[in-house]
Protein backbone atom coordinates (compact mmCIF):
# COMPACT_ATOMS: atom_id res chain seq x y z
CA UNK A 1 0.00 0.00 0.00
CA UNK A 2 1.23 3.49 -1.25
CA UNK A 3 1.90 6.06 2.15
CA UNK A 4 1.64 9.18 2.19
CA UNK A 5 4.16 11.74 4.52
CA UNK A 6 2.54 15.19 5.68
CA UNK A 7 4.11 17.81 7.65
CA UNK A 8 2.41 17.56 11.09
CA UNK A 9 0.92 21.14 11.16
CA UNK A 10 0.94 24.29 9.08
CA UNK A 11 -0.47 27.70 10.13
CA UNK A 12 -2.26 30.28 7.63
CA UNK A 13 -4.12 34.10 7.86
CA UNK A 14 -7.12 34.36 7.32
CA UNK A 15 -8.24 35.33 3.99
CA UNK A 16 -4.81 33.51 2.32
CA UNK A 17 -4.65 30.77 0.42
CA UNK A 18 -3.54 27.32 2.24
CA UNK A 19 -1.05 25.03 0.47
CA UNK A 20 -0.79 21.71 2.03
CA UNK A 21 1.91 19.29 0.91
CA UNK A 22 1.74 15.61 0.37
CA UNK A 23 4.23 13.14 -1.00
CA UNK A 24 3.47 9.83 -1.80
CA UNK A 25 6.08 8.38 -3.98
CA UNK A 26 5.26 4.89 -3.93
CA UNK A 27 1.93 4.92 -5.52
CA UNK A 28 1.17 3.01 -8.23
CA UNK A 29 -0.48 3.70 -11.79
CA UNK A 30 -3.64 3.16 -10.87
CA UNK A 31 -4.02 4.63 -7.24
CA UNK A 32 -6.34 8.07 -6.89
CA UNK A 33 -5.03 10.65 -4.35
CA UNK A 34 -7.89 11.36 -1.94
CA UNK A 35 -8.02 14.25 0.57
CA UNK A 36 -10.41 14.80 3.77
CA UNK A 37 -10.63 16.73 6.58
CA UNK A 38 -12.03 16.26 10.28
CA UNK A 39 -12.32 19.12 11.93
CA UNK A 40 -12.90 19.13 15.64
CA UNK A 41 -14.73 16.45 17.43
CA UNK A 42 -16.74 15.64 13.61
CA UNK A 43 -16.75 13.06 11.19
CA UNK A 44 -14.19 13.10 8.49
CA UNK A 45 -15.20 15.25 5.19
CA UNK A 46 -14.44 14.35 1.85
CA UNK A 47 -12.65 17.45 0.14
CA UNK A 48 -11.16 16.21 -3.40
CA UNK A 49 -10.05 13.48 -4.75
CA UNK A 50 -7.52 12.93 -8.32
CA UNK A 51 -5.45 10.59 -10.61
CA UNK A 52 -3.24 12.95 -12.33
CA UNK A 53 -4.86 15.47 -13.52
CA UNK A 54 -5.35 18.63 -11.97
CA UNK A 55 -8.81 19.00 -9.94
CA UNK A 56 -10.75 21.52 -8.63
CA UNK A 57 -14.24 21.95 -6.82
CA UNK A 58 -15.75 24.19 -4.49
CA UNK A 59 -14.08 23.40 -1.69
CA UNK A 60 -10.52 23.13 -2.67
CA UNK A 61 -8.28 22.57 -5.66
CA UNK A 62 -5.63 19.70 -6.16
CA UNK A 63 -2.23 20.02 -7.91
CA UNK A 64 -0.73 16.50 -8.71
CA UNK A 65 3.04 16.32 -9.82
CA UNK A 66 3.32 14.82 -13.06
CA UNK A 67 5.40 12.03 -11.95
CA UNK A 68 2.55 11.79 -8.86
CA UNK A 69 4.92 11.58 -6.50
CA UNK A 70 3.75 14.25 -4.46
CA UNK A 71 0.68 16.60 -4.75
CA UNK A 72 -0.95 19.47 -2.85
CA UNK A 73 -4.27 20.79 -1.55
CA UNK A 74 -4.81 24.58 -1.90
CA UNK A 75 -7.80 26.33 -0.07
CA UNK A 76 -7.89 29.44 -2.20
CA UNK A 77 -9.23 31.39 0.64
CA UNK A 78 -8.99 30.16 4.30
CA UNK A 79 -11.19 31.14 6.98
CA UNK A 80 -11.60 30.32 10.46
CA UNK A 81 -13.69 27.04 9.65
CA UNK A 82 -10.91 25.36 7.31
CA UNK A 83 -9.15 24.74 10.79
CA UNK A 84 -8.69 21.35 10.72
CA UNK A 85 -6.72 18.22 10.37
CA UNK A 86 -6.60 17.47 6.73
CA UNK A 87 -5.76 13.70 5.67
CA UNK A 88 -4.37 12.67 2.11
CA UNK A 89 -4.86 9.34 1.64
CA UNK A 90 -4.30 7.16 -1.58
CA UNK A 91 -7.13 4.65 -2.18
CA UNK A 92 -6.23 1.43 -1.19
CA UNK A 93 -8.06 -1.11 -3.70
CA UNK A 94 -9.82 0.05 -6.63
CA UNK A 95 -12.40 -3.25 -6.70
CA UNK A 96 -15.98 -3.51 -6.34
CA UNK A 97 -16.33 -3.71 -2.66
CA UNK A 98 -13.07 -3.64 -0.85
CA UNK A 99 -12.13 -0.32 -0.89
CA UNK A 100 -10.90 1.02 2.36
CA UNK A 101 -9.36 4.10 3.60
CA UNK A 102 -6.11 4.08 5.73
CA UNK A 103 -5.50 7.41 7.44
CA UNK A 104 -2.21 8.87 8.25
CA UNK A 105 -1.55 11.54 11.56
CA UNK A 106 -2.31 14.14 8.65
CA UNK A 107 -1.63 18.22 9.14
CA UNK A 108 -3.21 19.87 11.44
CA UNK A 109 -4.27 23.57 9.96
CA UNK A 110 -4.25 26.64 12.26
CA UNK A 111 -6.19 29.43 10.47
CA UNK A 112 -5.57 32.53 11.96
CA UNK A 113 -7.54 35.94 12.02
CA UNK B 1 -31.72 15.25 7.03
CA UNK B 2 -29.00 13.85 8.39
CA UNK B 3 -27.06 11.24 5.90
CA UNK B 4 -25.23 8.99 8.17
CA UNK B 5 -26.73 9.18 11.49
CA UNK B 6 -25.50 7.62 14.66
CA UNK B 7 -26.49 6.59 17.85
CA UNK B 8 -25.73 7.27 21.45
CA UNK B 9 -23.29 10.37 20.78
CA UNK B 10 -21.88 9.50 24.02
CA UNK B 11 -21.65 6.19 25.96
CA UNK B 12 -20.01 5.96 29.18
CA UNK B 13 -20.02 2.25 30.89
CA UNK B 14 -18.56 0.34 32.99
CA UNK B 15 -15.72 -2.29 32.19
CA UNK B 16 -17.12 -5.78 31.13
CA UNK B 17 -20.38 -4.55 30.40
CA UNK B 18 -21.74 -5.01 26.43
CA UNK B 19 -23.19 -2.15 24.86
CA UNK B 20 -24.79 -1.41 20.88
CA UNK B 21 -23.49 1.16 18.89
CA UNK B 22 -25.99 1.78 15.93
CA UNK B 23 -25.30 3.83 12.58
CA UNK B 24 -28.36 4.37 9.97
CA UNK B 25 -27.41 5.70 6.39
CA UNK B 26 -30.17 7.27 4.10
CA UNK B 27 -28.09 7.91 1.25
CA UNK B 28 -29.05 4.43 -0.46
CA UNK B 29 -25.36 3.23 -0.36
CA UNK B 30 -24.76 -0.63 -0.17
CA UNK B 31 -21.94 -0.40 1.52
CA UNK B 32 -21.01 0.61 5.34
CA UNK B 33 -17.83 0.43 7.59
CA UNK B 34 -16.99 1.11 11.26
CA UNK B 35 -13.99 3.46 12.22
CA UNK B 36 -11.96 3.71 15.33
CA UNK B 37 -10.50 6.99 16.71
CA UNK B 38 -8.42 6.63 19.90
CA UNK B 39 -7.03 8.71 22.06
CA UNK B 40 -4.12 9.56 19.96
CA UNK B 41 -6.26 10.32 16.98
CA UNK B 42 -5.40 7.73 14.68
CA UNK B 43 -8.30 6.28 12.87
CA UNK B 44 -8.39 2.52 11.63
CA UNK B 45 -10.43 0.93 9.92
CA UNK B 46 -12.73 -1.92 11.51
CA UNK B 47 -15.23 -3.63 9.60
CA UNK B 48 -16.98 -3.09 6.18
CA UNK B 49 -20.08 -4.66 4.89
CA UNK B 50 -21.57 -4.82 1.29
CA UNK B 51 -25.08 -5.81 1.24
CA UNK B 52 -24.94 -6.76 4.98
CA UNK B 53 -22.28 -8.95 3.67
CA UNK B 54 -18.99 -8.78 6.01
CA UNK B 55 -15.86 -7.51 3.33
CA UNK B 56 -13.35 -6.59 5.49
CA UNK B 57 -12.35 -7.45 9.13
CA UNK B 58 -9.23 -5.92 10.07
CA UNK B 59 -8.46 -8.16 12.48
CA UNK B 60 -10.67 -6.74 15.70
CA UNK B 61 -10.99 -8.73 18.47
CA UNK B 62 -14.13 -10.81 18.20
CA UNK B 63 -15.65 -9.11 21.20
CA UNK B 64 -16.54 -6.84 18.63
CA UNK B 65 -19.50 -7.78 16.46
CA UNK B 66 -21.11 -5.83 13.74
CA UNK B 67 -24.28 -6.64 12.48
CA UNK B 68 -26.23 -5.64 9.08
CA UNK B 69 -29.82 -5.47 9.20
CA UNK B 70 -30.34 -3.91 5.83
CA UNK B 71 -28.25 -2.56 3.81
CA UNK B 72 -28.72 0.75 5.80
CA UNK B 73 -28.03 -0.38 8.79
CA UNK B 74 -24.56 -1.63 10.43
CA UNK B 75 -24.93 -1.93 14.23
CA UNK B 76 -21.69 -2.68 16.59
CA UNK B 77 -21.85 -4.73 19.21
CA UNK B 78 -19.34 -5.05 22.06
CA UNK B 79 -18.53 -7.59 24.69
CA UNK B 80 -17.00 -7.57 27.85
CA UNK B 81 -15.66 -3.96 27.22
CA UNK B 82 -12.23 -2.58 28.23
CA UNK B 83 -10.62 0.25 29.00
CA UNK B 84 -8.82 0.07 25.67
CA UNK B 85 -12.55 0.25 24.10
CA UNK B 86 -12.58 4.12 25.12
CA UNK B 87 -12.04 5.73 21.61
CA UNK B 88 -14.64 7.27 19.17
CA UNK B 89 -16.13 5.12 16.79
CA UNK B 90 -17.53 6.48 13.17
CA UNK B 91 -19.56 4.98 10.60
CA UNK B 92 -19.62 5.56 7.21
CA UNK B 93 -21.10 4.49 4.23
CA UNK B 94 -20.22 4.66 -0.02
CA UNK B 95 -21.94 3.44 -3.30
CA UNK B 96 -19.81 0.82 -4.73
CA UNK B 97 -19.92 0.25 -8.27
CA UNK B 98 -19.68 2.25 -11.66
CA UNK B 99 -22.67 4.72 -10.88
CA UNK B 100 -21.24 5.50 -7.42
CA UNK B 101 -19.19 8.34 -6.29
CA UNK B 102 -15.54 7.57 -5.32
CA UNK B 103 -16.05 8.85 -1.27
CA UNK B 104 -17.06 7.76 1.80
CA UNK B 105 -19.45 9.77 3.91
CA UNK B 106 -18.89 9.41 7.40
CA UNK B 107 -21.09 10.00 10.44
CA UNK B 108 -21.06 12.71 13.85
CA UNK B 109 -19.06 9.65 16.06
CA UNK B 110 -19.92 7.76 19.33
CA UNK B 111 -17.70 8.85 21.57
CA UNK B 112 -17.55 5.80 23.91
CA UNK B 113 -15.76 6.07 27.48
CA UNK B 114 -15.19 3.03 29.31
CA UNK B 115 -14.64 3.46 33.05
Amino acid sequence: DAKTTQPPSMDCAEGRAANLPCNHSTISGNEYVYWYRQIHSQGPQYIIHGLKNNETNEMASLIITEDRKSSTLILPHATLRDTAVYYCIVRVDRSYNTDKLIFGTGTRLQVFP
Amino acid sequence: DTAVSQTPKYLVTQMGNDKSIKCEQNLGHDTMYWYKQDSKKFLKIMFSYNNKELIINETVPNRFSPKSPDKAHLNLHINSLELGDSAVYFCASRLTGPRGPDTQYFGPGTRLTVL
